[in-house]
């Protein structure tokens, strides 16, 4: 059973509008979570992450969500670009178990940004 | 800086054939990791170095074996390649600090298995 989740295969998005990438965990135990953007042909490039001691985190044009009580967080990319076309993978963590930072994926949301 | 580097970046196998994956990084990074990605399913783990000297099975280890040369580099072998194994493999390396907890990827392999 996959503990992280990205029930949206892809999406389309306007560019200059908000692009908002959701996903899904089932362990508790996970406190570390990651947004990875993929290139065709290249690996994941690491984009943005967050501590479970907070509920938002940003970096210019993306901002990520928590929320520990649904086991929710979501990817805000604003404005949203052409070159942001790409497949964008979540992954968490359990920062305090001895395996340190081992990553679960999820399926990956293809995002395609149309000029 | 290279980073992660893969070789090599194209593969096809018969069914039976053995062949190696090499991996190696030059960030200094204490934990290397193998992942393969299939369509729908993300990147699985498949085994992982913490340390030199130490390896570790994954979600998805059968099929394969690893080695850590050294601290740069980590191995991936399959034995007796199947076609369930046809898959991009990655691999990666992170620094595992208190503070770091990104890992950072190479260019991936692309196998295919006839």
């Amino acid at each position: 059973d996959q503990q992280v989740k990205q029930n949206s295969p892809s999406l389309s998005v306007q560019e200059g509008r908000i692009s908002i990438l959701n996903c899904d965990y089932t362990n508790s135990m996970f406190d570390y979570f990651l947004w990875y953007k993929k290139y065709p042909a290249e690996g994941p490039t690491f984009l943005i992450s967050i501590s479970s001691i907070k509920d938002k985190n940003e970096d210019g044009r993306f901002t990520v969500f928590l929320n520990k009580s649904a086991k929710h967080l979501s990817l805000h990319i604003v404005p949203s670009q052409p070159g942001d076309s790409a497949v964008y993978f979540c992954a968490a963590s359990e920062v305090q178990n001895n395996a340190g930072n081992m990553l679960t994926f999820g399926g990956g949301t293809r995002l395609m940004v149309k000029p | 800086n290279a980073g992660v580097t893969q070789t090599p970046k194209f593969q096809v196998l018969k069914t039976g054939q053995s062949m190696t994956l090499q991996c190696a990084q030059d960030m200094n990074h204490n934990s290397m990791y193998w992942y393969r990605q299939d369509p729908g399913m993300g990147l699985r783990l498949i085994y992982y170095s913490a340390s030199e000297g130490t390896t570790d099975k994954g979600e998805v280890p059968n099929g394969y074996n690893v080695s850590r040369l050294n601290k740069r580099e980590f191995s991936l072998r399959l034995e007796s390649a199947a076609p369930s194994q046809t898959s991009v493999y990655f691999c990666a390396s992170s620094a595992r600090t208190s503070a770091s907890y990104e890992q950072y990827f190479g260019p991936g392999t692309r196998l295919t298995v006839t």
